[in-house]
């Protein structure tokens, strides 16, 4: 069965650490995988990785896939309370567009 | 990228009615996608509105709950029927572009 799991489920920290995030898959004929932040009901697009060793780069985010231990890590240095929400990582798991979730990481910041 | 407008983006039903929510895509779209996020639960997918075809249902989602319309490249209905409180969710409609998916701002549902 295909399924994805991340890791924390949540986090507190305050502003100005680093944290990461952790994003662990087992699907068949992998295609993508996505990050997403989401602080109310929409989530809005992070990154998207479709190749090992290669970063991805925003500002303070990153994020990073390694396909053959099958994972994704998603970095957030010097962090802001705006950085508050839960992030999502998503896998295509068959190249079909139909995602498969995983339960988040609810990030908090303290000021 | 694409801009997708959703409504209503929340409402409050009463148990046993329908509820149909609209999602608009602001350019033509093969895949259109309805998830739903249960509380505290990450998103699920439902199913994938085909234009010009019946919907395609995930395991555990059936028309009759939950029926689909596609009648263009740009617009799909998802109606929530014969609700009842464990359909509380919030409901998000999908298109896929450049192997990414976008987000429609989603419909809280709640259900008394």
């Amino acid at each position: 069965e295909d399924k994805v799991v991340q890791s924390p489920l949540s986090l507190v920290v305050h502003e100005g650490d680093t944290v990461t995030l952790n994003c662990s898959y087992e699907v068949t004929n992998f295609r993508s995988l996505l990050w997403y932040k989401q602080e109310k009901k929409a989530p809005t697009f992070l990154f998207m990785l479709t190749s090992s060793g290669i970063e991805k780069k925003s500002g303070r985010l990153s994020s990073i896939l390694d396909k053959k231990e099958l994972f994704s890590i998603l970095n957030i240095t010097a962090t802001q309370t705006g950085d508050s929400a839960v992030y999502l990582c998503a896998v295509d798991p068959r190249g079909t567009y139909k995602y498969i979730f995983g339960t988040g990481t609810r990030l908090k910041v303290l000021a | 990228s694409a801009v997708i407008s959703q409504k209503p983006s929340r409402d409050i039903c009463q148990r046993g009615t329908s509820l149909t929510i609209q999602c608009q895509v602001d350019s033509q779209v093969t895949m259109m996608f309805w998830y739903r996020q249960q509380p505290g639960q990450s998103l699920t997918l439902i199913a994938t509105a085909n234009q010009g075809s019946e919907a395609t249902y995930e395991s555990g989602f059936v028309i009759d709950k939950f029926p689909i319309s596609r009648p263009n490249l740009t617009f799909s209905t998802l109606t929530v029927s014969n609700m009842s409180p464990e359909d509380s969710s919030i409901y998000l409609c999908s298109v896929a572009m450049d192997t990414e998916a976008f987000f429609g701002q989603g419909t809280r549902l709640t259900v008394v």
